[in-house]
């Protein structure tokens, strides 16, 4: 079946630090790629997103790409801030019968000194 | 546009309970899809409902079932409560069941004793 697998952490950084978290994935076809952010005692919240080989997802300063041939849609952001700091989760959109679903990996803890 | 609601937003229930969870869909969506989050792991997949019928289950047992309503509201009914069902429990809602976009509620923590 669909597996995501996200870089262990917690991370901690320093602000305008560099941000690489690392994202494989296992699926079948060609599924959607999502990075989500979760704050403190929230919901999921849509951070970017691919939907195609190649394709370059961005948003606040984050990007990531879409890597058919490594399977991979690692998170960077090239400047964090405090802001920043929450769990991040990698996403794939698959198929259970007629549903699209999302599998999750097990997020990533940021935290960002100031 | 109202976002995606979801109450309670807390409860303790005791073991063997019965539990209703409720989620209103963001304005114009007709799916939506809950997710148990336990502490420290990624969302799990637990069914998704469009215009008012089962359109998909996750590998969680009979004991959760669900509801959707004509306005697209949902329920996620737990009967049977089991110190496991501890959780964050996520509703999300899209525009159609075939779009891959979803946009999640703040989620309803339940704790069982």
């Amino acid at each position: 079946g669909d597996s995501v697998t996200q870089m262990e952490g917690p991370v901690t950084l320093s602000e305008e630090a560099f941000l690489t978290i690392n994202c494989t994935y296992t699926a079948t076809g060609y599924p959607s790629l999502f990075w989500y952010v979760q704050y403190p005692g929230e919901g999921l919240q849509l951070l970017l997103k691919a939907t195609k080989a190649d394709d370059k997802g961005s948003n606040k300063g984050f990007e990531a790409t879409y890597r058919k041939e490594t399977t991979s849609f690692h998170l960077e952001k090239g400047s964090v801030q405090v802001s920043d700091s929450a769990v991040y989760f990698c996403a794939l959109s698959g198929v259970t019968g007629s549903a699209r679903q999302l599998t999750f990996g097990s997020g990533t803890q940021l935290t960002v000194l100031p | 546009e109202t976002g995606v609601t979801q109450s309670p937003t807390h409860l303790i229930k005791t073991r063997g309970q019965q539990v209703t969870l409720r989620c209103s869909s963001q304005s114009g969506h007709n799916t939506v899809s809950w997710y148990q989050q336990a502490l420290g792991q990624g969302p799990q997949f637990i069914f998704q409902y469009y215009r008012e019928e089962e359109n998909g289950r996750g590998n969680f047992p009979p004991r959760f079932s669900g509801l959707q309503f004509p306005n697209y509201s949902s329920e996620l009914n737990v009967n049977a409560l089991e110190l496991d069902d501890s959780a964050l429990y996520l509703c999300a809602s899209s525009l159609d069941r075939s779009n891959t976009e979803a946009f999640f509620g703040q989620g309803t923590r339940l704790t069982v004793v």
